[in-house]
């Protein structure tokens, strides 16, 4: 079945940029997904990027796809303490209609 | 546009009781899901209702029950509730499969 592993913890400086990483196992995953989680809040997309694209940029946030070796990344630029959060990766494999979540990462941003 | 909407945001029961967890979306999106979430397990999916008139079960449906009431309410049923089951849950919508899902703010239920 389908697997998504994610780090548990990330602790980083205000300023520094964050990468998350998370792979995956499913090969026939077709979009693969960021939602961040607020303390308290539900689950807020990100960002998302289709299987057969390697790298989308959106402001702060560079999400890189290795198909090869499923692993998917997020890049955070100049992290803000706003950005502590709990991020989860998750993907939707192709005619599925259910997205498989990682168990998510806390960021942890210091002054 | 309120997206997703849950209630209630929190609750205690004590166990062997019962209660239905609402949720409705208005952004006429076609799929609806049941999540619960626990601290290290990420999301875990409990049901899902993949069009209006149709519900399958999902990683974890053992005691709960769900109703796809219209196409924009899905309601969760804890029949007899257990302290396994204190958890957030969320509900999500999508418009269809590959596309991407929209989040309640959870409801936090405590088991006792």
């Amino acid at each position: 079945g389908e697997d998504v592993e994610q780090s548990l913890f990330l602790s980083v400086r205000e300023g520094d940029s964050s990468v998350i990483n998370c792979t995956y196992t499913d090969s026939s995953s077709t979009y693969l997904y960021w939602y961040k989680q607020e303390p308290g809040a539900g689950l807020q997309l990100l960002t998302y990027i289709f299987s057969n694209m390697d790298m989308k940029q959106d402001q702060r946030l560079t999400v890189l796809l290795n198909k090869k070796d499923k692993h998917l990344s997020l890049r955070i630029a100049d992290t803000q303490t706003g950005d502590s959060a709990i991020y989860f990766c998750a993907e939707l494999s192709g005619g599925s209609y259910i997205p498989t979540f990682g168990r998510g990462t806390s960021l942890i941003v210091h002054p | 546009n309120a997206g997703v909407t849950q209630t209630p945001k929190f609750q205690v029961l004590k166990t062997g009781q019962s209660m239905t967890l609402q949720c409705a979306q208005d952004m006429n999106h076609n799929s609806m899901y049941w999540y619960r979430q626990d601290p290290g397990m990420g999301l875990r999916l409990i049901y899902y209702s993949a069009s209006e008139g149709t519900t399958d079960k999902g990683e974890v449906p053992n005691g709960y029950n769900v109703s796809r009431l219209n196409k924009r309410e899905f309601s969760l049923r804890l029949e007899s509730a257990a302290p396994s089951q204190t958890s957030v849950y969320f509900c999500a919508s999508s418009v269809d499969s590959n596309t991407e899902a929209f989040f309640g703010q959870g409801t936090r239920l405590t088991v006792v």
